[in-house]
């Protein structure tokens, strides 16, 4: 099983709308409606952003969201702030009942 | 209010065996599934595998099956990660989650622990 696929970066503009997607397989994000993004700052432990493609969490910003499509998923950041900027991660659940992450892309905010 | 708090930081030989811990508290530690991600140096996160303490059954990542063990004592809310030998490859920090808004959504973390193997 191999890590879903993600850019190494973005980045945005303050104010501006960056999305990352992340690729997998029919075995994992095509197969199942359960990927979820997490967000982690250096030095820190990664945090939920979104769940269940499109869920959010108590206390994230609906600045925050996701979809699918086939096996590609998507987090878009909308007013993009000087918070965001931090590295992202996405993972699905896979038909081997475990979990897989993305490579990880690190957002930068100009 | 949920939380794990893992063990403290370990320098650790090639070779020797290791034990580390995440005890939960704040909620029901039997019904919800604790997973364990490596984080080597400047590198993404890797699942490793997957616990459900309620019954024990344990998932591993394929890459991870046979170098670590993961196992859950009821009776102390903790949840541990071993290796019976270590290896210069295994320095990496240690972080453990457990789902519980969603079944497959990892919602709480610890804090992480750092392993670093040496000669």
């Amino acid at each position: 099983q191999s890590a879903l696929t993600q850019p190494a970066s973005v980045s945005g503009s303050p104010g501006q709308s960056i999305t990352i997607s992340c690729t997998g397989t029919s075995s994992d994000v095509g197969g199942y409606n359960y990927v979820s993004w997490y967000q982690q700052h250096p030095g820190k432990a990664p945090k939920l952003m979104i769940y269940d493609v499109s869920k959010w969490p108590s206390g994230v910003s609906n600045r925050f969201s996701g979809s699918k499509s086939g096996n590609t998923a998507s987090l878009t950041i909308s007013g993009l702030q000087a918070e965001d900027e931090a590295d992202y991660y996405c993972s699905s659940y896979t038909s081997s009942s475990t979990y897989v992450f993305g490579t990880g892309t690190k957002v930068t905010v100009l | 209010e949920v939380q794990l708090v893992q063990s403290g930081a370990e320098v650790k030989k090639p070779g020797e065996s290791l034990k580390i811990s995440c005890k939960a508290s704040g909620y029901s530690f039997t019904r919800y599934w604790i997973g364990w991600v490596r984080q080597m140096p400047g590198k993404g996160l890797e699942w490793m595998g997957i616990i459900y303490p309620g019954d024990s059954d344990t998932r591993y990542r394929p890459s991870f099956q046979g170098q670590v063990t993961i196992s859950a004592d009821k009776s102390l809310n903790t949840a541990y990660l071993q290796w019976s030998s270590l290896k210069a490859s295994d320095t990496a920090m240690y972080y453990c989650a457990c789902t519980i808004v969603g079944a497959t959504a990892w919602d709480y973390w610890g804090q992480g622990t750092q392993v670093s193997v040496s000669s």
